[in-house]
């Protein structure tokens, strides 16, 4: 059964660096899109950008000037970076398998809080 | 941008009872590129259909989904005390490539 598990740090200061990480056990990394999601109380789920396992990526044109996701195949792992963080951006970030064009595996989650 | 508008915002039930949640789209959606999930408190949300009507591994027969174009419906046939939660309709589309409905939070009354 595949599962995914992301650590990373969960509390920022406003214009620091957002870093998480996603590894992917069980299961085969090739072959998909593995993607970063986010949830806030104010903005619901947001979708924030995915990669492929040769580096291609996609991201949300809202936060693409601050995001960057790449990936490590020799760990089954990717990553996230969004930088100048900002109190907007608290909340719940999820990593995720892309199965088609749906999510069938999360991630357990991962708070982050933005305090000056 | 396709926005995905649910409704209700809340809906209050017995078990037993049916629900019917729903969907809607600001422009045609492909039924292959719409998907609902289901989220309890403290958890990630979990897959429960794809593809407009297609359930995900080890989801009950009692989760259904329909429609087609900018409407689209999740129902559950007989509600159990488990599937009291929130519920989020999905679609891929372009720019950006995924959006997620504001969800329903299906209620015990």
């Amino acid at each position: 059964q595949m599962q995914l598990q992301q650590w990373g740090t969960g509390l920022l200061r406003p214009s620091e660096t957002l870093s998480l990480t996603c590894a992917v056990h069980g299961g085969s990394f090739s072959g998909h899109y593995w993607s970063w999601i986010r949830q806030s109380p104010g903005k619901g789920l947001e979708w924030i950008g995915e990669v492929t396992e040769s580096g291609s990526t996609n991201y949300n044109p809202s936060l693409k000037s601050r995001v960057a996701i790449s990936v490590d195949t020799s760990k089954n792992e990717f990553s996230l970076k969004l930088n100048s963080v900002t109190a907007a951006d608290r909340a719940m970030y999820y990593c995720a398998r892309v199965g088609g064009w749906e999510f069938d595996f999360w991630g357990q989650g991962t708070l982050v809080t933005v305090s000056s | 941008e396709i926005v995905l508008t649910q409704s209700p915002d809340n809906l209050s039930l017995s078990p037993g009872e049916r629900a019917t949640l729903s969907c809607r789209a600001t422009r045609t959606i492909n039924s292959a590129h719409l998907a609902w999930y289901q989220q309890k408190p403290g958890q990630a949300p979990r897959l429960l259909i794809y593809g407009a009507s297609s359930r995900a591994t080890g989801i009950p027969d009692r989760f259904s989904g329909s429609g087609y174009g900018t409407e689209f419906t999740l129902t559950i046939s007989r509600l159990e005390p488990e599937d009291f939660a929130v519920y989020y309709c999905q679609q891929y589309g372009n720019s950006p490539r995924y959006s997620f409905g504001q969800g329903t939070k299906l209620e015990i009354k």
